[in-house]
């Protein structure tokens, strides 16, 4: 049964603090990992989709990478407007669902 | 429209009352996913359509959990007897195929 999980639960950072968040994964055969932001009261807001081990891609502060057994989203100098919860998700190679991991809530401070 | 629509946005309904929640999907997008998220969860999967064919269901937690899409565009999620453990934010997301998937700010539903 594929299987996410993230860590922290809850991060704190003042602003300028650069940190990463983790999410590893138990999948059989993986299409694709999905890093998503959710703002209080809001659906998931799509960031980045990662293929295959070795992978990175970055937008703005943020930048994923992929191993065959975890991805990290790194921060750098976030802004208090970086305040939100991310949730990575797997998706199948032969399904179309995504499992979700339980997300980490991320606070940055002024 | 520009974004996945659903509604109502909040919906109060007592123990054993049915409801209906509605998701409009972007326009032209084929694949539509419910998703089902408690409070400090990530979302859960409930069903997925391809147009209105119901490809997957495996996720809908029991019988008084029912999908459909009968026009390959709007769909409506109903739950049956509602029960306190159903209060959840359910969440609807579509895609042209691929990977981008937009989801719409969902529904909190409360039973009381």
């Amino acid at each position: 049964e594929d299987q996410v999980t993230q860590s922290p639960e809850a991060l704190r950072l003042q602003e300028g603090e650069s940190s990463s968040l983790n999410c590893s994964y138990t999948v059989s055969g993986l299409r694709g990992l999905f890093w998503y932001r959710q703002d209080p009261g809001k659906g998931p807001e799509f960031l980045f989709t990662l293929y295959s081990a070795g992978e990175e891609k970055e937008k703005e502060r943020l930048k994923a990478t992929l191993t065959k057994k975890e991805s990290f989203l790194h921060i750098t100098a976030p802004k208090p407007e970086d305040s939100a919860t991310y949730l990575c998700a797997v998706q199948e190679e032969y399904g179309q669902n995504f499992v979700f991991g339980p997300g980490t809530r991320l606070s940055v401070l002024p | 429209g520009a974004g996945v629509s659903q509604s109502p946005r909040y919906k109060v309904a007592k123990r054993g009352q049915d409801v209906a929640l509605r998701c409009d999907p972007i326009s032209g997008h084929v694949s539509l996913f419910w998703y089902q998220q408690a409070l400090g969860q990530g979302p859960e999967f409930l069903t997925y359509f391809q147009n209105e064919a119901q490809l997957d269901k495996s996720g809908l937690p029991s019988d008084r959990f029912f999908a459909e899409r009968p026009e390959g565009s709007v769909s409506t999620l109903k739950i049956q007897r509602t029960q306190q453990e159903d209060s959840a934010v359910y969440l609807c997301a579509s895609s042209v195929g691929g990977d981008g998937y937009t989801f719409g700010s969902g529904t909190r539903l409360t039973v009381v």
